[in-house]
Parts: C-alpha cells; sequence; structure tokens
C-alpha cells in the first residue's frame, strides 16, 4: 500500500518570500503520478501542480515548483514570491496503478503581510 | 472545462433521517467518481469508488449500508447517508474521472457540509 507522509502541520511565510512543503511517500509501484493540492478556506479542492514519476525534470507552473527525487521518494513544493492568496492547506498526493488518490495530512500555510 | 457541482453545498438534517448528495459533472462524461470526507484540519478520507452502471466498491471501514452510493449516468453519482446521526456530520467531497481523460486526473467538486442534529 502506498503511504504519503507530510510531517510539517504548519507552516508561516512573509508575504513575497519562498517556502518549501515537505512530502515524502512510499511505493513499490513504478508508474504514478504525484499532486499538490490547494484546499483554501472555501473547502474546494484546487490541482496545483503534477509530476509524473517517469519524467525526471521537475514540473513546474508559474510560482510553483517541485523538487522530485524519485530515488529518496520525496517531492517537495516550493512556492516563490508567496501570496496573501496562497494561504490554504496543502495536500500532497499520490496516485497509481489503482488510480486512487492517498492524500498526506496536509499542512497549514500561512501567508503574513 | 471539467467542472464538477455538488448539491447541496450545505444540508441540516435530523438523526435519524437520511439526506442525499448529488455530484454532477458539467462538461465532461465521468467514467468514475470517488466519495471522500474530511473532517475539520484533516485529510480527505476515501470512502468509495463509484463505476457508472455498476456497484461502488467501499474502502475498508466504510458502512455500505449508511452511505449508499448509485452511479446511474456519466454525469451523475449520488450518496445518501441512511438514518443519519451526529457523528455522520462532516464534510463529503466527491471528485470524477473524465472518460477520455488521464486515468490519474481526478476533477473535484466543492464539497457538501452535512450537519445531522
Amino acid at each position: 500500500a502506498q503511504t504519503v507522509t507530510q510531517s510539517q502541520p504548519e507552516m508561516s511565510v512573509q508575504e513575497a518570500e519562498t517556502v518549501t512543503l515537505s512530502c515524502t511517500y512510499d511505493t513499490s509501484e513504478s508508474n504514478y503520478y504525484l499532486f499538490w493540492y490547494k484546499q483554501p478556506p472555501s473547502r474546494q479542492m484546487i490541482l496545483v501542480i503534477r509530476q509524473e514519476a517517469y519524467k525526471q525534470q521537475n514540473a513546474t507552473e508559474n510560482r510553483f515548483s517541485v523538487n522530485f527525487q524519485k530515488a529518496a521518494k520525496s517531492f517537495s513544493l516550493k512556492i516563490s514570491d508567496s501570496q496573501l492568496g496562497d494561504t490554504a492547506m496543502y495536500f500532497c498526493a499520490f496516485t497509481g496503478a489503482n488510480s486512487k488518490l492517498t492524500f498526506g495530512k496536509g499542512i497549514t500555510l500561512s501567508v503574513r503581510p | 472545462g471539467a467542472v464538477v457541482s455538488q448539491h447541496p453545498s450545505r444540508v441540516i438534517c435530523k438523526s435519524g433521517t437520511s439526506v442525499k448528495i448529488e455530484c454532477r459533472s458539467l462538461d465532461f462524461q465521468a467514467t468514475t467518481m470517488f466519495w471522500y470526507r474530511q473532517f475539520p484540519k484533516q485529510s480527505l478520507m476515501l470512502m468509495a469508488t463509484s463505476n457508472e452502471g455498476s456497484k461502488a466498491t467501499y474502502e475498508q471501514g466504510v458502512e455500505k449500508d449508511k452511505f449508499l452510493i448509485n452511479h446511474a449516468s456519466l454525469t451523475l453519482s449520488t450518496l445518501t447517508v441512511t438514518s443519519a446521526h451526529p457523528e455522520d456530520s462532516s464534510f463529503y467531497i466527491c471528485s470524477a474521472r473524465e472518460v477520455a481523460g488521464s486515468p490519474y486526473e481526478q476533477y473535484f467538486g466543492p464539497g457538501t457540509r452535512l450537519t445531522v442534529t
């Protein structure tokens, strides 16, 4: 079975600064996807970024980028130029052959003005 | 594109009654829909997977007789909480996977807050 671990429950960052959210996972599968989802106070789940395991290049979406270390089973999210609207809960998630999403416990990110 | 709606967004019901939550894919056909439960400040817990025209597959520990799931069409799945009790109060989220899309992509609905009094 897959597991996703987010060990930091909360983080805080000053507006305009950079923050990195950590995530590790465990799986015996070779073909899988990893995701970061954002859940703002509205509680709508928003896909931030996805990474396909077979791609070595780290995914990037505007201010969001990942550091995918497949051998170490690590998948961290870097948010550059943090904005007040980035305040939310962030979930790391894994999906493999069964197409089910396994979520980490989440981290609450607060961006300070 | 790829919009999923849920209805109602909030519902309050009395203990012992049943409540139905609808999940619709508005602009795509969904072979598979997923139902999650989320408690405040916690992660999403997968309850069940439903495929159009077949019985839902429930995760371990989820009571299938309490949480009835129907996926009658490629755009609609329903979750019925039967004989609801206060401990069933939670935030319920559905997601859908597109027929012609990636098997790894899920689109989430906005969620339904259920309060059982």
